[in-house]
């Protein structure tokens, strides 16, 4: 089945230590999303990539980096993560970025850090 | 920037019960999207809306999204337990380029 995954489904790490959270796709869409979601807010998108076009948003922190080596994989990169960071961290898809269609979401995986 | 408003943020329903959560923005939406994520989950896609004045049902549920394409509702008649999560309304605008503005969501609890 076509899908979105996202390893590790849990990430524990030290303050500071930096972590990669990856996401991969088998749907062929052209843009990937990384979200941020804490408990009980709303998804907050941090960037989007169209194609290999990487579209930051502003008030995504320099501690948060992300790569897109091909179509299907999508990295995100916290060098430096601070106790702010702790949260459940969404890959999500779209076929075409222009508005039209659903975002698919993948599992998310759900940072600690201590 | 623009902002998606949504209530209310809880709502306590009794099985069998209707219930609709609301979103409203300032600005003209381009579309507007519905998605559920259920406790421990990921938002899962509902619908999207687009035309002005649209209505769509997805059995127990009815979408609506407003004539001046500024508010959207859900609405939910005979609430079950499998109903249990949080509904995100989600919108663009003209100038979002497919960026979501997600409204801050509805949490849904079902009481037997």
């Amino acid at each position: 089945d076509a899908m979105v995954i996202q390893n590790p489904r849990y990430q524990v790490t030290q303050f500071g230590k930096p972590v990669t959270l990856s996401c991969s796709q088998t749907l062929n869409h052209n843009v990937m999303y990384w979200y941020q979601q804490k408990s009980s807010q709303a998804p907050k998108l941090l960037f989007h990539y169209y194609d290999k076009d990487f579209n930051n948003e502003a008030d995504t922190p320099d501690n948060f980096q992300s790569r897109r080596p091909n179509t299907s994989f999508c990295f995100l990169d916290i060098r430096s993560p601070g106790l702010g960071d702790a949260a459940m961290y969404l890959c999500a898809t779209s076929r075409d970025g222009a508005g039209a269609g659903e975002q698919f979401f993948g599992p998310g995986t759900r940072l600690t850090v201590l | 920037g623009q902002q998606v408003m949504q209530i209310p943020q809880y709502q306590h329903v009794q099985e069998g019960e209707d219930f609709t959560t609301y979103c409203n923005s300032s600005t003209t939406l381009s579309n507007i999207q519905w998605y559920k994520q259920r406790p421990g989950g990921h938002p899962v896609f509902l619908i999207q809306l687009v035309k002005s004045g649209e209505v769509k049902k997805q059995k127990r549920l009815t979408f609506q999204f407003g004539e001046a394409k500024k508010n959207s509702s859900l609405h939910i008649t005979a609430t079950q337990t499998t109903d249990v999560g949080t509904y995100f309304c989600a919108a663009t605008t003209t100038d979002s380029w497919g960026k979501l503005q997600f409204g801050a969501g509805t949490q849904v609890v079902v009481t037997p």
